[in-house]
């Protein structure tokens, strides 16, 4: 079974709009990154936060970390179309890695 | 290389057949990762590599299922004798560092199985 779950499963918005995915787990854990998918391939990584840190940003990417509520969110503001995938949060517990199942985004032109 | 190539990119197989799937890590990377992907689904866990050293294989559904990485690089799954509960996608994924350091994982495109 996967440690962390995402909400909401699908999220459809506007383009120009904020997306907001949220994901919760359940251990103690070293850091919690954020993957992309485009469907048929692989994960690519966007963003890695450690579990000392509370909030980061990469360009249009803003992620928080809140290991009280064992929760995290991840950001996309002024969403593009090329946005369109599934976004996977991945929690690293030190000997293991445990993705989620997963938020589809799919951002309309 | 550049990145993490797998291959084949499809296969299909007919139940009870053995199948082998590839893995080429980037090169100098130490760490790397199986995961089994069903549709719609995150990445689940199948085993870890260290070098040559297969440190965690608890993820692995059943015996049916067995990985190497004789050198420290090319790695190999195989699935003996596949069902059909076998069929998802295969992702491989290297990281630079031995696991628990601050690891970003690179994923390739995965090979997806398909048992008939």
């Amino acid at each position: 079974s996967q440690q962390g779950e995402e909400d909401p499963q699908a999220l459809s918005i506007q383009e120009g709009e904020n997306a907001t995915m949220n994901c919760s787990y359940k251990t103690s854990i070293n850091n919690l990154q954020w993957y992309r998918q485009n469907s048929g391939r692989g994960l690519v990584h966007l963003i890695l936060i450690r579990s000392n840190e509370r909030e980061k940003h990469s360009g249009r990417l803003r992620v928080t970390l809140d290991t009280s509520k064992k929760s995290s969110s991840l950001l996309i503001t002024a969403s593009r179309a090329a946005d369109t995938a599934s976004y996977f949060c991945a929690t690293d517990t030190f000997n293991k890695f445990y993705f989620g199942s997963g938020t589809k985004l799919n951002v309309k032109p | 290389g550049a990145g993490v190539s797998q291959s084949p990119r499809y296969k299909v197989a007919k139940r009870g057949q053995d199948v082998a799937l590839r893995c080429d890590p980037i090169s100098g990377h130490v760490s790397l990762f199986w995961y089994q992907q069903a549709l719609g689904q995150g990445p689940e866990f199948l085993t870890y590599f260290q070098n040559e050293a297969q440190l965690d294989k608890s993820g692995l559904p059943s015996d049916r299922f067995f990985a190497e990485r004789p050198e420290g690089s090319v790695s190999t799954l195989k699935i003996q004798r596949t069902q059909q509960e076998d069929s998802a996608v295969y992702l491989c994924a290297s990281s630079l560092n031995p696991r628990g350091a601050q690891n970003i994982q690179y994923f390739g495109a995965g090979t997806r199985l398909s048992v008939l």
